[in-house]
């Protein structure tokens, strides 16, 4: 009965592949979000979406686009992988209200 | 546009003495304020949250934390640290009118120590 779940929890690819983060929650939030944390643990917000808006934090690349099939999920999609984009990536929730966010384990993504 | 920061990257406290970790936002308007556990290899856990009324808010694991606006500053205490409370420490901020899109801003992260 995980709140906040994301698929894989590991990701090795090869520079310029195409990869899918996934995350689903089951708290019936309306508001998710995905973040990044780099090799010196510093937490950034890269998307902020719901229903109704989605907000892009200006920094990151458009290589970089979040899809959400359905209120319950909010999918990350790389194109082109760099190098630099080795990093943990954290999917959050919550009610837009209470701002309170619940996040995923994390998923680990290795560009060789 | 708010920040945190958290001046203590590193703290080492022997088990059983008490515990505070600095946080400092800086924020136009009243903020939302966090405090996030991070274990090795894991996701963040919310220890507790600040969003208006009493300053003083308690969490889980016994930590608590204190608002005080005239230092714009939201640290965090524990009497007695256990072993277990070695991890990572995370003070956030949110804008308290929701016009940011709730996104959360981050400090720079205090990785906490217990020494037997």
């Amino acid at each position: 009965d995980t709140a906040v779940s994301q698929t894989p929890k590991y990701l090795v690819t090869q520079m310029g592949n195409d990869k899918s983060i996934k995350c689903e929650q089951n708290l019936g939030h309306d508001t998710m979000y995905w973040y990044k944390q780099d090799s010196k643990k510093f937490l950034k917000i890269m998307f902020s979406y719901n229903n109704k808006e989605l907000i892009i934090n200006e920094t990151v690349p458009n290589r970089f686009s979040p899809k959400s099939p359905d209120k319950a999920h909010l999918n990350l999609h790389i194109n082109s992988l760099e190098l630099g984009d080795s990093a943990v990536y954290f999917c959050a929730s919550s009610q837009t209200i209470q701002n309170t966010q619940y996040f995923g384990p994390g998923t680990r993504l290795t560009v060789l | 546009a708010q920040s945190v920061t958290q001046p203590d990257i590193h703290i080492t406290v022997s088990e059983g003495a008490s515990l505070e970790l600095r946080c400092n936002y800086s924020y136009g308007a009243t903020p939302y304020l966090f405090w996030y556990v991070q274990s090795p290899g894991q996701g963040l856990q919310l220890l507790l949250k600040y969003f208006s009324g009493d300053t003083l808010v308690q969490g889980i694991k016994g930590f608590e934390a204190e608002f005080k606006r005239s230092q714009s500053s939201f640290n965090l205490r524990k009497p007695s640290v256990h072993w277990s409370d070695a991890a990572e420490y995370f003070c956030a901020v949110a804008a308290g009118n929701n016009n940011a899109g709730n996104m959360l801003t981050f400090g720079g992260g205090t990785r906490l120590m217990v020494k037997p």
